[in-house]
């Protein structure tokens, strides 16, 4: 398998289940992200990480914990969330987080429905 | 922090014309990026700018930057249905992570 991939695709929970988002790169890139992405928002950035640490938590609710056991696989574990919560979650990748550029290359995303 | 405006929000083109989307950001661009979505899925890279006046073309797809590097259009010529989506432009910012704007969303109409 090749670039970005993000399981399970569509998930629907309740909001005292726990549940994790799994992402994994096949691109030898260092640096993995996870944004949100709500209707007619920006995407907001939530979890940076640089060679397996967390650079970034970009005030995200404790509610959401992300794990990194190595550059090429990233969690986010998901426990008692809010209906408002309820969004397209996509997992990025890219050489550095830091250089000249930043090319992200993004996976195809988890709906997430919290019921 | 870079926030960036997209303009229009929505738009609705006729197939076989031209439709031109713009992307202002209210600090200087270092590196601006044009991807595309497809609604629910994950965002593809279409182009990156980072010189001020750059203009880039893939197919029917022209990204222009402007000399002030505030402000890119992405410009595509004859539309076809398979250029209906969602086009986002995003930014680096200082820390060298991306901003991303709201989005466009493209309707292309038979």
């Amino acid at each position: 398998e090749t670039g970005v991939t993000q399981t399970p695709r569509h998930l629907v929970m309740g909001m005292t289940n726990k549940k994790s988002l799994k992402c994994e790169q096949h691109l030898g890139h260092n640096a993995m992200y996870w944004y949100k992405q709500s209707a007619k928002k920006p995407l907001e950035l939530m979890f940076v990480y640089n060679f397996k640490e967390q650079t970034e938590n970009n005030s995200v609710p404790s509610r959401f914990s992300p794990e990194c056991p190595n550059s090429s696989h990233l969690f986010l574990h998901l426990h008692t969330l809010q209906p408002e919560d309820s969004a397209l979650y996509l997992c990025a990748s890219s050489q550095v987080p830091g250089g000249a550029y930043n090319e992200q290359f993004f996976g195809p995303g988890t709906r997430l429905t919290v019921l | 922090s870079q926030e960036l405006e997209q303009s229009p929000q929505s738009l609705i083109v006729q197939e076989g014309k031209n439709l031109t989307i713009n992307c202002t950001s209210s600090k200087t661009l270092y590196g601006l990026y044009w991807y595309k979505q497809k609604y629910g899925e994950g965002l593809i890279f279409l182009m990156m700018l980072q010189k001020g006046g750059e203009e880039k073309s893939h197919e029917k797809i022209t990204a222009k930057l402007d000399e002030k590097k505030q402000q890119s259009s992405l410009h595509i010529t004859a539309s076809q249905p398979s250029h209906a989506g969602i086009y986002l432009c995003g930014a680096d910012r200082d820390d060298y992570k991306l901003s991303f704007g709201a989005g466009t969303t493209v309707t292309v109409r038979a």
